[in-house]
C-alpha cells in the first residue's frame, strides 16, 4: 500500500459526460501529480500541484482541469468525454517538487462508452 | 524521438536468471532516475531511485546510471516468478520547468518457473 488513495476504482460513463476523480496523497506529501495511462501512449504526465498551487502542466487537454484543496487532496475533472479518454488515471504524490520518490495510487479505470 | 527510450520486450527468462533492463534518454538535464514496477495495470510501485551517476543496490536489485552515455540499467539477481511485471524507468530534472517524471514505455518481464 503506497498510502495514496484514489476513488473511484472504476468508472463507466457515456460520451459527452463529465466525471471527477479524487486523490488523497500520502500523509506529509505536498505535491500531487496526475498521469494518464492508455495502451498506446504509456504514462503521460497531465498536471502537478504543490501545496494548493499549480506547478507544472503536461499534456492536459483543455477539457480537463484539476485542483488541490487546502487539505491537500486533489480532484481531476474530465468533461465532454470522448471514447479516446478511456484510460487509467493515476495520481502520485511526493514530499517535494522535484518528482523523485513519487508514490502512485492504484488508479481509476475510466471507460467511456 | 522520445526523450526516454525503453525496449518494450517481452523479456522472458528462467527463474534464477540475472535480468538486465535498460533505458536511454536524450535530455541531459535529467538528474533523478527511478525504476518502477507495475503489475497488471495496477499503480506503479517505486523500486529505487538514484541521483546523478553511480550505482545503488537494494536487495536483489541494482540500479546503474551512466550520465555520460545517457544510459540507465536495472539488474535483478536471482529472478523469481513474482518479479514478472512491467518495469518502467522514469527520470526528472531539478530546478525550474521540469517537476514531473518522464517515463519510458516499460519493459514487460516474464520469469518462467
Amino acid at each position: 500500500d503506497s498510502g495514496v488513495t484514489q476513488t473511484p476504482k472504476h468508472l463507466i460513463t457515456a460520451t459527452g459526460q463529465r466525471v471527477t476523480l479524487r486523490c488523497s496523497p500520502r500523509s506529509g506529501d505536498l505535491s500531487v501529480y496526475w498521469y494518464q495511462q492508455s495502451l498506446d501512449q504509456g504514462l503521460q504526465f497531465l498536471i502537478q500541484y504543490y501545496n494548493g498551487e499549480e506547478r507544472a502542466k503536461g499534456n492536459i487537454l483543455e477539457r480537463f482541469s484539476a485542483q488541490q484543496f487546502p487539505d491537500l487532496h486533489s480532484e481531476l475533472n474530465l468533461s465532454s468525454l470522448e471514447l479516446g479518454d478511456s484510460a487509467l488515471y493515476f495520481c502520485a504524490s511526493s514530499v517535494g517538487t522535484d518528482g523523485h520518490e513519487a508514490f502512485f495510487g492504484q488508479g481509476t479505470r475510466l471507460t467511456v462508452v | 524521438q522520445k526523450e526516454v527510450e525503453q525496449d518494450p520486450g517481452p523479456l522472458s527468462v528462467p527463474e534464477g536468471a540475472i535480468v538486465s533492463l535498460n533505458c536511454t534518454y536524450s535530455n541531459s538535464a535529467f538528474q533523478y532516475f527511478m525504476w518502477y514496477r507495475q503489475y497488471s495495470r495496477k499503480g506503479p510501485e517505486l523500486l529505487m531511485y538514484t541521483y546523478s551517476s553511480g550505482n545503488k543496490e537494494d536487495g536483489r536489485f541494482t540500479a546503474q546510471v551512466d550520465k555520460s552515455s545517457k544510459y540507465i540499467s536495472l539488474f535483478i539477481r536471482d529472478s523469481q516468478p513474482s518479479d514478472s511485471a512491467t518495469y518502467l524507468c522514469a527520470m526528472t530534472a531539478r530546478g525550474t520547468g521540469r517537476r514531473a517524471l518522464t517515463f519510458g514505455s516499460g519493459t514487460r518481464l516474464q520469469v518462467q518457473p
